[in-house]
């Protein structure tokens, strides 16, 4: 079964630090592309993050750009985003992503971890 | 920025056709992709490339993009359609832009 799942959430006070991790199982996970998304309570999906299949590439939303990092660890399957510097407008459920590509073109955000709920607040 | 603005929320009753717009510029020269999240689950990619489905997706569901619009459509809308639709879309600059969302209420 193809599948992502979040870990790392929890409440951290603002100006503090946390690093989610995203363990994939059931697919080549070296093969894809990987973004971060995050549901704030009462908003819509916002994207955070993304990154090629390499590592070598990575893109941020403004939002949390210099804030933020993205990275993988294909051999052990698994996406991290480590964030610095959080604010309480940082609070949210953040989802890891997969993105399938053919012939480089996306095929679309494909599959959605369960989210792992980050909360920033004194 | 790029942006993609939805109507907030959308009605209608069963058995009958939702459309659910996302405005952007030239959005019609870019793909469109759909994305449906029920109360408390993930989102669920339900129309990409503006209008294929994912395998697992019924066939109610349908996607348009042209000029500054793309459509999401569906048609025999059921009770378990009731849910919020994002549309989402890749601008060079501003990377993965998503739309605000639109909540489909099945009355």
């Amino acid at each position: 079964e193809v599948q992502l799942v979040e870990s790392g959430g929890g409440l951290v006070q603002p100006g503090g630090s946390l690093r989610l991790s995203c363990a994939a199982s059931g697919f080549t996970f070296r093969k894809y592309w990987m973004h971060w998304v995050r549901l704030a309570p009462g908003k819509g999906l916002v994207w955070v993050s993304r990154l090629n299949s390499d590592g070598s590439s990575f893109r941020y939303a403004d939002s949390v750009k210099g804030r933020f990092t993205i990275s993988r660890d294909n051999a052990k399957d698994t996406l991290y985003l480590q964030m610095h510097s959080l604010r309480v407008e940082d609070s949210a459920v953040y989802y890891c992503v997969r993105e399938a590509y053919d012939s480089g073109t996306s095929l679309g955000m494909d599959v959605w971890g369960q989210g792992t709920t980050v909360t920033v607040s004194s | 920025s790029f942006e993609l603005t939805q109507p907030p929320s959308v009605s209608v009753s069963p058995g009958q056709t939702a459309s659910i717009t996302c405005s952007g510029e030239t959005l019609g020269n870019r793909y469109a992709y759909w994305y449906q999240q029920r109360p408390g689950q993930s989102p669920v990619l339900v129309i990409y490339q503006d209008d294929k489905r994912p395998s697992g997706i019924p066939e109610r569901f349908s996607g348009s993009n042209s000029g500054n619009t793309a459509t999401l459509t569906i048609s025999g809308t059921q009770a378990l359609d009731e849910a919020d639709y994002y549309c989402q879309a890749w601008d060079g600059s501003s990377g993965v832009v998503f739309g605000g969302g639109t909540r489909v209420t099945v009355l």
